[in-house]
């Protein structure tokens, strides 16, 4: 069955550092992979998505996204976080089928501390 | 271009208590899909409509329903509401479909089970 982990439930980074977001999935062929944020009160965002081709993918608002097969990963990253980067992100999976659900990890919480 | 809208916002009942929860897609996009959020099992897939027809539904009892219409507006229902229905409903909408590209969310719509 399909699935996704997200292994940080909270991280809190100072502003201006790095930040990598972990993400797994759990997925027979190579998926469609996403990362969403979604901030206090607010929907989903789309930050970025992977579909195939490159292994490394830029999205909105500075940040990126390395697929590796490998590990089964597709972590998230940015070079140097904002204050107004706090919120949840959310890894999820897609069949790449029309008509399929994608599967969601259950969310990050990044707090950015001054 | 507007983005999805979600209705009512928040949203009261009591147990054994029906609830519609109305959404409007963006325009052009043929494809709607419910999500429910809640902190314990954080977001899973309700169902999927797509041209009027529902497309795929996910591990939910038969108390939850939807419908879409020729405009693609589309709505959710619930019936004889229990506790644990208490949570952030998430209708998005895409040109195609879930799994297969990027979902636009609406706000949600929060329902409290009393």
């Amino acid at each position: 069955a399909q699935s996704v982990t997200q292994p940080d439930i909270h991280i809190t980074v100072s502003e201006g550092a790095s930040l990598e977001l972990r993400c797994n999935y759990s997925y027979g062929a190579t998926p469609y992979l996403f990362w969403y944020v979604q901030s206090p009160g607010q929907g989903l965002q789309l930050l970025l998505k992977y579909f195939s081709g490159d292994t490394l993918v830029q999205g909105i608002k500075g940040f990126e996204a390395e697929f590796k097969r490998s590990q089964s990963s597709f972590n998230l990253r940015k070079p140097s976080v904002h204050w107004s980067d706090a919120a949840e992100y959310f890894c999820a999976v897609g069949a790449g089928q029309a008509g399929t659900a994608l599967i969601f990890g259950k969310g990050t919480t990044l707090s950015v501390s001054s | 271009k507007a983005g999805v809208t979600q209705t009512p916002r928040y949203l009261i009942k009591t147990r054994g208590q029906q609830v519609t929860l109305s959404c409007s897609p963006i325009s052009g996009h043929r494809s709607v899909s419910w999500y429910q959020q809640t902190p314990g099992q954080g977001l899973q897939f309700l169902f999927e409509y797509f041209s009027e027809t529902q497309r795929n539904k996910g591990n939910f009892p038969g108390r939850f329903s939807g419908r879409q219409f020729s405009n693609s507006r589309s709505e959710m229902n619930v019936s004889t509401l229990e506790l644990g229905d208490s949570a952030l409903y998430l209708c998005a909408s895409s040109p195609e479909g879930t799994g297969a590209g990027e979902l636009f969310f609406g706000e949600g719509s929060r329902l409290t089970v009393l």
